[in-house]
């Protein structure tokens, strides 16, 4: 059973360009949640997602920034417009369940986004 | 609006050492609490989970413990190696997600 699975690991854009993340879940696995990690910062939660549904989207700002987990394929958070700013490592993690449920969160290996 | 701490921000101990790091957390009605490892420049590998309902979890050299009405969680490494060499973040969670302590950057030294 593969772990989350991340891509790309690293990418690079330079200001005004788009940068798309994906994250495939755990088999089995239909609670995804981002989340983003500054240099030398604890990580911030963006939003949960189940599939094909947005469930909370409180941690994500209003503009640019957007996340989907359609019925197939791997979720995506997408940031259109990159500023510097944005360079951070981005972390997806699964979870089979959610996580008043008694959900254990299992982590992928991050996308680190850095904006030229 | 839950807020996590852990004490200390970094700790650096010889090898053989038993050591514990410190979780806070200001809202107690949480469903659980995790503790996770994460090495620079990778993701997080999770240690232990803790539901509300426990009051500990073990695993290897591992031990959590989890006080909710005080809103604290130690972590217990025990016989501390080299390769335990890492940041150690605690996590709550209240509602949809988990909340991250900034973390203790732990050296273990040879």
């Amino acid at each position: 059973n593969a772990g989350v699975m991340q891509n790309p690991r690293h990418l690079v854009r330079r200001r005004g360009q788009e940068a798309r993340l994906r994250c495939s879940p755990m088999k089995g696995h239909s609670h995804v949640y981002w989340y983003r990690q500054l240099p030398e910062e604890g990580l911030k939660f963006m939003v949960y997602l189940q599939k094909e549904n947005i469930i909370d989207e409180s941690g994500m700002p209003k503009e640019r920034f957007s996340a989907e987990f359609p019925k197939e394929g791997p979720s995506i958070l997408r940031i259109q417009q990159v500023v510097r700013g944005d360079s951070a490592a981005y972390f997806c993690a699964s979870s089979p369940y959610s996580i008043p449920n008694t959900g254990e969160l299992f982590f992928g290996e991050g996308s680190r986004l850095t904006v030229l | 609006k839950q807020e996590v701490t852990q004490i200390p921000a970094a700790l650096s101990v010889p090898e053989g050492e038993n050591l514990v790091l410190n979780c806070s957390f200001t809202d107690s009605a949480i469903y659980n609490l995790q503790w996770f490892r994460q090495d620079p420049g990778k993701g997080l590998t999770s240690l232990l989970l803790i539901q509300s309902s426990q009051r500990e979890q073990t695993s290897g050299r591992l031990n959590a413990s989890l006080d909710k009405s005080s809103g604290r969680s130690t972590l217990y490494i025990a016989a501390s190696q080299p390769g335990d060499s890492a940041t150690y973040l605690c996590a709550v969670s209240n509602n949809n997600d988990m909340r991250f302590g900034a973390g203790t950057r732990l050296t273990v030294k040879p």
